[in-house]
């Protein structure tokens, strides 16, 4: 059982270029989240997904898709690369269940913008 | 909207000092309150989480209490190890559509031995 698991653990870009994380979760969970992290300013959420094929904007999700086509997998792309997404990423999953239950996260991704 | 308040780090101790990190938080209705941890180098994790007021969460001898008059959830332990640095994060959820989670700025805690 790996939870929650993020591909790739690093990566530099150029400004312009688009990339695509990954993350994949083993336990059955409906619901996906997608964060990002700058120092001070906590997490904050991009998008999220309550289940396969449907996805939800967050607090900050200019700059960002996203994609759920399968229940495990929820993608996040940078189709133009900015500085300013210089940030380290983060993927959550939770049961989705109507209790409100705990997230589990990836390891997280540092991306670099230059 | 939601929002969460945090005390700005580093918090800096010795070991097996008393330890309190302040949490206050602006939501609608009855929200559930979470502390994460997040350890150096990895993702958070799941410290401890009350869903009712006057409820005590508690987890590895931190404890936090849901009080709904003050709109605080304090994070405490009696001694600190070298092993608790981390950052920690007071979190909540006010039951919306996609169980979204509300975090503060995070509270960088340093031990020393």
């Amino acid at each position: 059982n790996a939870g929650v698991t993020q591909t790739p653990k690093f990566r530099v870009l150029k400004t312009g270029q688009s990339m695509t994380l990954l993350c994949a979760q083993d336990m059955n969970h409906e619901y996906m989240y997608w964060y990002r992290q700058d120092p001070g300013m906590g997490l904050r959420l991009i998008h999220y997904s309550v289940g396969e094929g449907t996805t939800a904007k967050g607090e900050v999700p200019d700059g960002y898709n996203v994609s759920r086509l399968k229940k495990q997998n929820f993608l996040l792309g940078l189709e133009s690369a900015a500085p300013s997404q210089t940030s380290v990423y983060f993927c959550a999953s939770t049961s989705g269940a109507k209790i409100i239950n705990e997230q589990f996260f990836g390891p997280g991704t540092r991306l670099t913008v230059l | 909207g939601d929002s969460v308040t945090q005390m700005e780090g580093p918090v800096t101790l010795s070991e097996e000092a008393f330890l309190t990190i302040n949490c206050t938080y602006t939501a609608t209705g009855y929200p559930s309150l979470f502390w994460y941890v997040q350890y150096p180098g990895e993702g958070l994790q799941l410290l401890l989480k009350a869903t009712k007021a006057d409820d005590k969460g508690s987890n590895k001898g931190f404890e936090a209490t849901y009080r709904k008059e003050t709109t605080s959830f304090h994070l405490e332990k009696g001694s600190v190890q070298v092993s608790d640095s981390a950052v920690y994060f007071c979190a909540l959820s006010d039951g919306n559509a996609g169980n979204m989670l509300t975090f503060g700025g995070g509270t960088r805690l340093m031990v020393k031995p």
